[in-house]
Parts: C-alpha cells; sequence; structure tokens
C-alpha cells in the first residue's frame, strides 16, 4: 500500500464549480500534512497547510481526519487559473522527510 | 523564477552514461532534498541532507547514484551509469534551518529534466 493514495482525477469542472479531493495515508502517526498545487511543467509550491482543527484560505479549505486517515481540499468558485495537479503530503513522525501522493488533476473549463 | 537554483535544466545523454545535477539552495536554508519525479507520479525522495550531511537515503539506488553536499552548502546528484528507467525529472529543495520547526514548506528549484536514450 502506498503511504499516501490520490485519485489521480482528472477532474473537470466548470468555472465556478465547488470540488473535492480527498487524499489518504497509511502512517497514523504521521504528524503533519500539506496540500502542493504544481502546474504544468513546474514545480510543486506549497498551497496550504492542513491543521487539526481544519483551514481555509480564501476559497481554498482543508480539514483533517485523523481517525479515518485522510485529508482533503475543498475548491469554491474554481477559476480556469486553479487548473493544476493537486499533490497531498505528508510529513513522518520523525525528521523532516515529506512523502508526497502521486496528485490529482484538476481542470477548470469555461 | 525559483530561488532555488538547479543545472542543467535538460540533459539528454545514452544509457550508460554519467550524468550530474547541480543544485544551490536558498541561503541559510540547512536542509537540502533531491526528489525524482516520474511523469503522471509525485516527487519520490532520493536523499536528504541536514548541513553536509544525509539524513535519508533510504530511496536512492546507491549502486548508481551519489549525492554530496560538502561544504554544506551547493549539493550535486551524480547517475553513473544512466538507464532507461531513470528518465525523469529531478528536483532539488530546500527549507529552512531544523532549529526554527519548518512548517513543511519546502522551495523547489525548477528542476532537471533526464532523457536518457
Amino acid at each position: 500500500r502506498k503511504e499516501v493514495e490520490q485519485d489521480p482525477g482528472p477532474f473537470n469542472v466548470p468555472e465556478g464549480a465547488t470540488v473535492a479531493f480527498n487524499c489518504t495515508y497509511s502512517n497514523s502517526a504521521s504528524q503533519s500534512f500539506f496540500w502542493y498545487r504544481q502546474d504544468c511543467r513546474k514545480e510543486p509550491k506549497l498551497l496550504m497547510s492542513v491543521y487539526s482543527s481544519g483551514n481555509e484560505d480564501g476559497r481554498f479549505t482543508a480539514q483533517l481526519n485523523r481517525a479515518s486517515q485522510y485529508i482533503s481540499l475543498l475548491i469554491r468558485d474554481s477559476k480556469l487559473s486553479d487548473s493544476a495537479t493537486y499533490l497531498c503530503v505528508v510529513k513522518g513522525e520523525y525528521g523532516n522527510k515529506l512523502v508526497f501522493g502521486a496528485g490529482t488533476i484538476l481542470r477548470v473549463k469555461s | 523564477e525559483a530561488e532555488v537554483a538547479q543545472s542543467p535544466r535538460y540533459k539528454i545523454t545514452e544509457k550508460s552514461q554519467a550524468v550530474a545535477f547541480w543544485c544551490d539552495p536558498i541561503s541559510g536554508h540547512a536542509t537540502l532534498y533531491w526528489y525524482r519525479q516520474i511523469l503522471g507520479q509525485g516527487p519520490e525522495l532520493l536523499v536528504q541532507f541536514q548541513d553536509e550531511s544525509v539524513v535519508d537515503d533510504s530511496q536512492l539506488p546507491k549502486d548508481r547514484f551519489s549525492a554530496e553536499r560538502l561544504k554544506g552548502v551547493d549539493s550535486t546528484l551524480k547517475i553513473q551509469p544512466a538507464e532507461l528507467g531513470d528518465s525523469a525529472m529531478y528536483l532539488c529543495a530546500s527549507s529552512r534551518p531544523y532549529r526554527d520547526r519548518p512548517t513543511g514548506e519546502l522551495f523547489f528549484g525548477e528542476g532537471s529534466r533526464l532523457t536518457v536514450l
């Protein structure tokens, strides 16, 4: 079983739609969780951290469910510029090792 | 343009040849990572340095890959001999000093895309 699993998509949504991605992780001792965004042929960049209480940044909301070992990302009012691959990232119990999921592709269409 | 510098951006080589990638992290970032990203997959950690010391190289194919960060600043990743399956993007990243309890934010370079023929 992979440490971090994501639905690869692609998710094809119209502008203005709400879309949600889930990600599951296998190591129950994982301490920190993040969503990164990667544009086509570009490097990954941090989108947001995921806190136990859930957190929101504008149109983006991240949730963590430790009991079920999954995290989610909700994007409201999708924009064309949101089209990208969204990588779920989990940091282990020790050290700074970040484990990346394979990513979920989002395509927002006009 | 990414603040982490990598070179070359693109490299085409024949199998069995040697290839090397260079990375210069953000100034003051003690932790440096080399990731490999195969098309359609997420980045996979190859090696992690804390200053000049390797802290994780469990996924580095040591029979053909080597990495060094001699002075704790810039780093080189070498592949010898290259194989067809090594075709991928090699991403270097850095993060803030560990003592500052990093947030998990990695700053990636633009990557070095390797094609092995």
